[in-house]
């Protein structure tokens, strides 16, 4: 149980279009789900924490208005990038938080998707 | 400001030795995680930690948590080849909040 799929896992575009990753809890249902990025060699760096039905809270340094995240359902989020520059190549991951069973902090991750713009 | 320091940031060790990884804080939390997480995929949960002094094994993994709940430590005995891996802990300061990082340990161990 508490498997987390994300698509796509790869992919490649050009600077200027937007790009938008899903994430879903496939075998439970997550009330949030939270996006990380991750540089190479790094740790997770927490993006935002998306709750079903309400706006996505934010970490202090990334910008709301560039990261689209939208949580329509119990179990999908979406982070889109907006107008995407070769800075934001990077592999985003996102977990979801398993409620009510479990522990309430326990998040369990996707695979990540690799961005890489050109 | 990283509120997990975890150490040490890089090991190599050879097939067979024994390793520590340390996770510390001087805040408290509520529970903490160990993950492992291989190269192009996501973090996979090892376990979590709850009650301060409590201690968990997974098979040649032994995972403790401080008395007071602002530190953990990851033991891992007779380390092989496939244990190679960033391992990460993370806490979460009240139930139900998000989850803050350690810097992460990358552990590789040769054959």
């Amino acid at each position: 149980g508490a498997v987390v799929s994300q698509h796509p896992s790869w992919v490649i575009c050009k600077s200027g279009t937007s790009v938008k990753i899903e994430c879903r809890s496939l075998d439970f249902q997550a009330t949030t789900m939270f996006w990380y990025r991750q540089f190479p060699k790094q740790s997770l760096m927490l993006m935002a924490t998306s709750n079903e039905g309400s706006k996505a809270t934010y970490e202090q340094g990334v910008e709301k208005d560039k990261f689209l995240i939208n949580h329509a359902s119990l179990t999908l989020s979406t982070l889109t990038v907006t107008s995407a520059h070769p800075e934001d190549s990077s592999f985003y991951i996102c977990s979801a938080r398993d409620t009510p069973w479990g522990s309430a902090d326990t998040q369990y991750f996707g695979p990540g998707t690799r961005l890489t713009v050109l | 400001t990283q509120l997990l320091e975890q150490s040490p940031q890089f090991l190599s060790i050879q097939e067979g030795e024994n390793l520590t990884v340390y996770c510390n804080s001087s805040s408290v939390f509520s529970s903490l995680q160990w993950y492992r997480q291989e190269p192009g995929e996501g973090p996979v949960l090892l376990v979590t930690v709850v009650t301060g002094g409590e201690v968990k094994k997974l098979k040649r993994l032994t995972f403790q948590f401080g008395d007071a709940r602002k530190d953990s430590s990851l033991h891992i005995t007779a380390a092989q080849p496939g244990d190679t891996g960033l391992y990460l802990c993370a806490g979460a300061h009240n139930a139900g909040n998000m989850l803050t990082f350690g810097g992460g340990t990358r552990l590789m161990v040769k054959p």
